[in-house]
């Protein structure tokens, strides 16, 4: 069975802290991607990488890095954590034909 | 600009009742077309997808949407709902040019509840 792996389904972090939400994949797919999720928006490209070591910014990067050294990991990176992200955080992968698989989903709140 | 619009941002319907789910999107051309489904805590499942051929395409669960491509729309249909179908479903569009990174847009979301 195929699948993609969040590392934490919950996490709570102060304010200012450095937050790394951790995505493995077993698919050996090339794209993976950082969706942020907020009601009534919809899911929100944050970054995505279509190899190791390259990653294109998404709709809205601000406030986040990434890092991919693997092919099978992606990691979003928070530099210093605010409470305005607060939100779920979807990793997704995806071999290039659009069907994207998805993870469980990290749930993160900033205090 | 690229968008997918979901018009309706919460339905509720009986169970055994059919259902439809609006999707409307803008495009530079008639792009790759994907439903996913995401029950609560849960990531996202893809429902069923179009690429070319028969606009009309089956999916799991029961499901299936028609693309029409002079409405720019995609929706999704049921026959009777079930109880289980109670859920968050989203519409997404992605590139159809070779090498394609798999970007996907989504629209808003539509939440399905349903009633006994």
């Amino acid at each position: 069975d195929v699948k993609v792996t969040q590392s934490s389904r919950y996490l709570v972090k102060r304010t200012g802290e450095k937050v790394f939400l951790e995505c493995v994949q077993d698919m050996d797919h090339e794209n993976m991607f950082w969706y942020r999720q907020d009601p009534g928006l919809g899911l929100r490209l944050i970054y995505f990488s279509y190899d190791v070591k390259m990653k294109e910014k998404g709709d809205i990067p601000e406030g986040y890095s990434v890092s991919r050294e693997k092919k099978e990991r992606f990691s979003l990176i928070l530099e210093s954590a605010s409470t305005n992200q607060t939100s779920m955080y979807l990793c997704a992968s995806s071999k290039g034909d659009g069907e994207a698989f998805f993870g469980q989903g990290t749930r993160l709140t900033v205090v | 600009a690229q968008s997918v619009t979901q018009p309706d941002i919460h339905i509720t319907v009986s169970e055994g009742a059919s259902l439809e789910l609006r999707c409307n999107y803008s495009y530079g051309a008639t792009p790759y077309l994907f439903w996913y489904v995401q029950s609560p805590g849960q990531g996202l499942q893809l429902l069923l997808k179009y690429f070319s051929g028969d606009t009309l395409v089956q999916g799991i669960k029961g499901f299936e949407a028609e693309f029409k491509r002079s409405q720019s729309s995609f929706n999704l249909r049921k026959p009777s709902v079930h109880w289980s179908d109670a859920a968050e479903y989203f519409c997404a569009v992605g590139p159809t040019h070779s090498g394609n990174t798999g970007k996907l847009i989504f629209g808003q979301g539509t939440t399905l509840q349903v009633k006994p």
